[in-house]
Formats: C-alpha cells, structure tokens, sequence
C-alpha cells in the first residue's frame, strides 16, 4: 500500500463540469502539496495546505486532518485544466521530502 | 534566476555511460531536492540539501548515483554507468529553509534521461 494515495487514476469529464480528486495518506506530514504536471511539462504547486481549506480561482483545495484526507476541486471546469494532478505529504521531520502520489490524469473534452 | 532551472532538458546516452544532470535553485532558496520520476509513476525522492552537505540521501537507489551541492546554489546529480531503468524524468525543486516552515517548492521542467 502507496502511503499518499488517490483517486481516481484517471478521470474524463465534459467542460463545465465539477471536478474533485482525493487524496488519502498514511504518514505523518506537516503539509500537503497539490501539483499540476503538464505532459512534457514540469510540476506547478497549486496549493500547500496544513489545515481548512484554500481557493485560488477556479481551483478548491480541502485537508481532513484527523481523517488524513484532502481533496482538490475544480469549478466550470476548462479543457486548459486537463493536466495530471499529484498530491504530496510532506515530511514531518527535518528534511521536509515529498512523499508523492502517483497522480491522477484528469481529460476535460470540449 | 526566475525559477528552477535544469539542464539538459533531454539527453540520450549509451547503456554504461556517465552522465551530469545539472539544476540551478531560485537564489536564496537553501534547501535543494532531486526526485526520479519514471513513466506513469509519481516522483520519488532521491536526495535532499541544505546548504552546501547532502542532509539526506536514502533516496538514491544505488552506488552509482552521486550529487554535490559544492556552494549551496547549483547541484549536479552525477550518474556512473547508467543503465536502462535509470531512463526517467529528473527533477529539482528549492525552496526556503526552516524546519516546519511554511515555504513552497518551486520545481523545476525536469531533465528526460534516456538510456539506450
């Protein structure tokens, strides 16, 4: 069993849908990232979050942490948005390393 | 510099060879990461730096993977004798020091290493 978790693997959604992905881990984190990675492309950090919730346009971001749980959400969502989406725990101890999910690949069809 | 910087973006090289992956950190950003990300995979961590000494380095799979950090600013990920399976997408990221703190990563686009 993967400590960081999600689902699903892959998803295909109709522009203007709403969208959620989870993620689910098993270790101790100070932090969770939420990344968005292009084909060919590099990784973008969306959000890092410890706790509650954050919003930065179109895109939600939620943590559980007694439930060790988080979700990132899109609104209306936009064929733009169709990317690979990783969440990552971060380390609780010094070095601060990402533990990363294996991603979901998310499709939105015009 | 802006961001996150790697080079070369793609190399090819011979089973046996050696090779240098190179990343230049946003300035300032003291804690540097290498991640190994293979096709269809999520990264995993290879190694990690504060400063200019390798504060971590359990990720590296082998004897034959090799980083330094000599000023604290650029890092060069050294591999000797590559082989097939270390073909993967190498990627760097910084970010500010702190244990605990509450600093982002900035990633860099990842350098493709292909073995053949």
């Amino acid at each position: 069993k993967n400590e960081v978790e999600q689902s699903p693997q892959n998803l295909t959604a109709q522009e203007g849908e709403f969208i959620t992905i989870n993620c689910s881990y098993s270790v101790g984190i100070s932090a969770l990232h939420w990344l968005q990675q292009h084909p060919g492309g590099g990784i973008v950090s969306l959000f890092m979050l410890s706790s509650g919730k954050k919003k930065h346009g179109r895109l939600i971001a939620t943590i559980n942490i007694q439930e060790k749980h988080s979700s990132l959400h899109i609104t209306a969502s936009h064929p733009r948005d169709s990317a690979v989406y990783i969440c990552a725990g971060r380390s609780n101890f010094g070095n601060e390393k990402l533990t990363f999910g294996t991603g979901t690949r998310l499709t939105i069809i015009p | 510099g802006a961001g996150v910087s790697q080079t070369p973006s793609n190399k090819v090289t011979e089973k046996g060879k050696y090779v240098e992956l190179r990343c230049d950190p946003i300035s300032g950003h003291t804690a540097l990461y290498w991640y190994r990300q293979s096709l269809g995979q999520g990264p995993e961590f290879l190694i990690y730096f504060q400063g200019t000494g390798a504060a971590d380095d359990s990720g590296l799979p082998n004897d034959r993977f090799f980083a330094v950090r000599p000023e604290g600013s650029v890092s060069t990920l050294k591999i000797q004798r590559t082989e097939r399976g270390d073909s993967a997408v190498y990627l760097c990221a910084s970010s500010l020091t702190g244990t605990g703190g509450q600093s982002g990563y900035t990633f860099g686009s990842g350098t493709r290493l292909t073995v053949v």
